[in-house]
């Protein structure tokens, strides 16, 4: 079982271009999340959705759009990149709901360089 | 408000035992994680406390008081594969998990 996968790898991108990071799990999981990690900063939340047909802001959502036509795969798409969106992305996953327990796991993260 | 912090580094001794702390401030609780992440990898789930007291689980346990708003989480015979960051992470009223920065913890031989 692949459990989350994330591509690309890392990419170095041009300011002003746009680029989708795509994020892919076998899970079955309900609920899916964009987080960035940077230096210093704890993770912090793009988007997230928790359940297919629908999604939601985080606490930087700003400057990205997500989509989740289905269950398995959550997109994020950066339409304008500018420099201060370089930064490690992580997709997550977990089962969803209410429970308290609700473990997140988490794709390999793609590392962009905004240049 | 909301806010939630832990320790920059800490530096163990290979053996040794190593208790990270994390203190948050929340209106709405939902529980507390611990994730584990080694350099330029994933985060991987450690630990979940939603009521007061201690989990132990191997070699790692972890410690909530709700009334304090404050967690530890405690290593004991520390390998060299512990160094890492350790995240602390509580789940607000939302269902959401507000992260802390991460301490890096370094073992020495």
């Amino acid at each position: 079982t692949a459990g989350i996968t994330q591509a690309p790898t890392s990419q170095i991108l041009a300011a002003g271009r746009s680029m989708t990071l795509r994020c892919t799990q076998d899970m079955r999981h309900n609920a899916m999340y964009w987080y960035r990690q940077d230096l210093g900063l704890g993770l912090r939340l793009i988007h997230y959705s928790n359940t297919a047909g629908t999604t939601g802001k985080g606490e930087v959502p700003d400057g990205y759009s997500v989509s989740r036509a289905n269950t398995d795969d959550f997109p994020l798409t950066l339409a304008s990149a500018v420099p201060s969106q370089t930064s490690v992305y992580f997709c997550a996953s977990s089962l969803g709901g209410t429970s308290g327990s609700d473990e997140q796991f988490f794709g390999p993260g793609t590392r962009l360089t905004v240049l | 408000g909301q806010n939630i912090d832990q320790p920059t580094e800490m530096t163990a001794t290979e053996g040794a035992i190593v208790q990270i702390n994390c203190t948050y401030q929340t209106s709405g609780f939902n529980g507390l994680f611990w994730y584990q992440q080694h350099a330029g990898e994933a985060p991987t789930f450690l630990s979940y406390n939603v009521l007061d007291g201690l989990e132990e689980k191997g070699r790692f346990s972890s410690f909530l008081s709700r009334s304090k708003g404050y967690s530890y989480l405690l290593l004991k015979e520390l390998q060299m594969k512990d160094s890492a960051s350790y995240l602390c992470a509580f789940m607000d009223s939302n269902y959401q998990l507000i992260w802390g920065a991460g301490t890096k913890l370094i073992i020495k031989p």
